[in-house]
C-alpha cells in the first residue's frame, strides 16, 4: 500500500497570494493520486486527480497539481487564494491494482484578509 | 440527487454502549468504506466492502463491526471494546467497474462518547 506524506501541517496565507501544499508518496510502478478538500464538519470533496497522461492536472476552484515521478511528489498549487479556500486539504494515493486509498495527515490552510 | 447519506450528523453516547452509524448511497457503487478521522492523523480505514455480504478489515478494525446486506447500505457499529471511540467518522463509496476508483464521501458523523 502507498504511504503519503504531507510536508506542512499548517499553511497561513494572505488573500490573493499564491499557495503550495506539498505531498510525497512512496514509489510505485503505477500510482493514482488525489487531492481532497474538507471544510469544517463536512465530508471530503475531490479537487483533482492524476491517473495518467499530462503531469499537470487542473481541478476545481482554480487549483492545479503537478505529478513528478522522479521526486515522487504531487504538490497542489493555487495562484491566488480567497478567504473561502480556508479548509483542510488531504493528499491521497493508491496503487494501480489496489482499490484502497492511503491518506496524508492533512494540511490546514488559513487564508487571512 | 445521487450521493451518500450519513446519519445522524452528531451522536452522543455513554461509555460502554454500542452505537451504530448509518451510511446509505444511491450511486450504485459496488464498494463502500468506513474511515475514522482524528485531528492531525488524516483518515484511517476501518472496514471496506467490495460486494454485498462480504467485507474486509482495514487498518484499525478492532472494536468495530460492519454488515453489508444491501448494496446501498453499509452500517458501522462502534462497540464498547473500542477504547477511544470519540472521533469523526466518514463513509465513502466507489465504482469498481470504472478504472478511476475515485471515492465519494458522505458528510460524516461526529461521535462523542463520555
Amino acid at each position: 500500500a502507498q504511504s503519503v506524506t504531507q510536508l506542512d501541517s499548517q499553511v497561513p496565507v494572505f488573500e490573493e497570494a499564491p499557495v503550495e501544499l506539498r505531498c510525497n508518496y512512496s514509489s510505485s510502478v503505477s500510482v493514482y493520486l488525489f487531492w481532497y478538500v474538507q471544510y469544517p464538519n463536512q465530508g471530503l470533496q475531490l479537487l483533482l486527480k492524476y491517473l495518467s497522461g499530462s503531469t499537470l492536472v487542473k481541478g476545481i476552484n482554480g487549483f492545479e497539481a503537478e505529478f513528478n515521478k522522479s521526486q515522487t511528489s504531487f504538490h497542489l498549487r493555487k495562484p491566488s487564494v480567497h478567504i473561502s479556500d480556508t479548509a483542510e486539504y488531504f493528499c491521497a494515493a493508491k496503487d494501480g491494482d489496489d482499490y484502497k486509498l492511503s491518506f496524508g495527515a492533512g494540511t490546514t490552510v488559513t487564508v487571512r484578509a | 440527487d445521487g450521493g451518500i447519506t450519513q446519519s445522524p450528523k452528531y451522536l452522543f453516547r455513554k461509555e460502554g454502549q454500542n452505537v451504530t452509524l448509518s451510511c446509505e448511497q444511491n450511486l450504485n457503487h459496488d464498494a463502500m468504506y468506513w474511515y475514522r478521522q482524528d485531528p492531525g492523523q488524516g483518515l484511517r480505514l476501518i472496514y471496506y466492502s467490495q460486494i454485498v455480504n462480504d467485507f474486509q478489515k482495514g487498518d484499525i478494525a478492532e472494536g468495530y463491526s460492519v454488515s453489508r446486506e444491501k448494496k446501498e447500505s453499509f452500517p458501522l457499529t462502534v462497540t464498547s471494546a473500542q477504547k477511544n471511540p470519540t472521533a469523526f467518522y466518514l463513509c465513502a463509496s466507489s465504482n469498481l467497474v470504472s478504472a478511476l476508483y475515485e471515492q465519494y464521501f458522505g458528510p460524516g458523523t461526529r461521535l462523542t462518547v463520555t
